[in-house]
């Protein structure tokens, strides 16, 4: 049973491009989310989907980021325009029902390291 | 808004040696608390995840505690080994709607000298 696949595992990009980070998630699993790790810091919240669906994107910059988890393939972050302070780790986590319950822990992928240059 | 401090930042121990990592986290309101493992370069692996009713949770060397009251968590390791060797994350997942958002700390880097 594979688990989250992340894709790339290493984006370089420069000033101004957009990257795309990929994330298809645990079998049987509809629910996505991605989170950001900034270097120094810990894991924020970014957005919350379903198939087809945002359900939560509060914790997603306002510009330049949009995200989708369309019927068929995997979810997409897409940053457009990236600037050097986007450089992160991208983190997507996927469960099999809404997060919270007991036997429904998040399961993280490898993440995609993104540089801006 | 829920702030959670790990301490301490890194941690160096010699094989064998029962450790403690330690949590804080500012607002009681929580859902549970989880305890990831991450390697470098890799992902985050749950550890162990503590409903908000319970005290503790046990899988094989690793036990964690949780004190909703006073905010805080620990993570016991025991006969530390060189493979236990990574960074060690608490977080923590709000009660009510919006669960799914947890806070994360920093987390403990962890060294086991062989």
């Amino acid at each position: 049973n594979a688990g989250v696949m992340q894709n790339p595992r290493h984006l370089v990009r420069r000033r101004g491009q957009e990257a795309r980070l990929r994330c298809s998630p645990m079998k049987g699993h509809s629910h996505v989310y991605w989170y950001r790790q900034l270097p120094e810091e810990g894991l924020k919240f970014m957005v919350y989907l379903q198939k087809e669906n945002i359900i939560d994107e509060s914790g997603m910059p306002k510009e330049r980021f949009s995200a989708e988890f369309p019927k068929e393939g995997p979810s997409i972050l897409r940053i457009q325009q990236v600037v050097r302070g986007d450089s992160a780790a991208y983190f997507c986590a996927s469960s099999p029902r809404l997060l919270g319950g007991k036997d429904s822990p998040l399961h993280f992928g490898n993440g995609t390291r993104l540089t801006v240059t | 808004k829920q702030e959670v401090t790990q301490i301490p930042a890194a941690l160096s121990v010699p094989e064998g040696e029962n450790l403690v990592l330690n949590c804080s986290f500012t607002d009681s309101a929580i859902y549970n608390l989880q305890w990831f493992r991450q390697d470098p370069g890799k992902g985050l692996t749950s550890l162990l995840l503590i409903q908000s009713s319970q005290r503790e949770q046990t899988s094989g060397r690793l036990n964690a505690s949780l004190d909703k009251s006073s905010g805080r968590s620990t993570l016991y390791i025991a006969a530390s080994q060189p493979g236990d060797s990574a960074t060690y994350l608490c977080a923590v997942s709000p009660s009510g709607a919006g669960s799914y958002q947890l806070t994360f700390g920093k987390g403990t880097k962890l060294s086991v000298i062989p």
